[in-house]
């Protein structure tokens, strides 16, 4: 089972360039979720989305939208990169209860 | 709005030593309580969780963790641990809020484990 599949797994981009990071479940979850990871600041929220068609803000949205046309893809958009977005980026999903979140392997994202 | 303080950013140890890593939870709903491990340019994987009944919870690679609710922590313990369990450790909570189950993450805590 390939549970959750990220793309790209690095990529180098120039200040000011969108870009899309993808995301695809294969567990049929209701639930999906977009985090970055820094150093000494854990794992902080972008966005979230309950089901497919809704979306919701987490900690750190700004400078990052979302969209879920469907459930089993949560893809994470940057519409203009600023070097403070340089990061490591994690996709989970899970039932949307109160079990646990199960994650991708990363994006590391290196804006310049 | 749940938070997770994970006590110690960074844990050296000796192989075959006892571990324990300390985090405290606050919230102001019931909470489900969870320890996920992360290894080298991996993803983070599930150690062990709490959701109900027994406090006291038991996960994979001998790791076990203790629900406290007066004193909200969840602290994870290893009685001896191996070069292998050389990770991230993070404490994370659910809570419902807002109409979701968000899941909240500590700040992580760096097991370092010397031979």
């Amino acid at each position: 089972t390939a549970g959750i599949t990220q793309a790209p797994t690095s990529q180098i981009l120039a200040a000011g360039r969108s870009m899309t990071l993808r995301c695809t479940q294969d567990m049929r979850h209701n639930a999906m979720y977009w985090y970055r990871q820094d150093l000494g600041l854990g794992l902080r929220l972008i966005h979230y989305s309950n089901t497919a068609g809704t979306t919701g803000k987490g900690e750190v949205p700004d400078g990052y939208s979302v969209s879920r046309a469907n459930t089993d893809d949560f893809p994470l958009t940057l519409a203009s990169a600023v070097p403070s977005q340089t990061s490591v980026y994690f996709c989970a999903s899970s039932t949307g209860t109160a079990g646990e979140a199960f994650f991708g392997q990363g994006t590391r994202l290196t804006v310049v | 709005a749940q938070s997770v303080t994970q006590l110690d950013s960074q844990v050296p140890v000796f192989e075959e030593a006892p571990v324990e890593l300390r985090c405290n939870y606050s919230s102001s709903v019931s909470v489900y309580l969870f320890w996920y491990v992360q290894y080298p340019n991996q993803g983070l994987q599930l150690l062990l969780k709490y959701l109900s009944g027994s406090t006291l919870v038991k996960g994979i690679n001998g790791f076990e963790a203790e629900f406290n609710k007066s004193q909200t922590s969840f602290h994870l313990r290893k009685p001896s641990v191996h070069i292998s369990d050389t990770a991230e450790y993070f404490c994370a909570v659910t809570a419902w809020a807002g109409g979701s189950y968000i899941p909240t993450f500590g700040r992580g805590t760096s097991l370092i484990v010397h031979p």
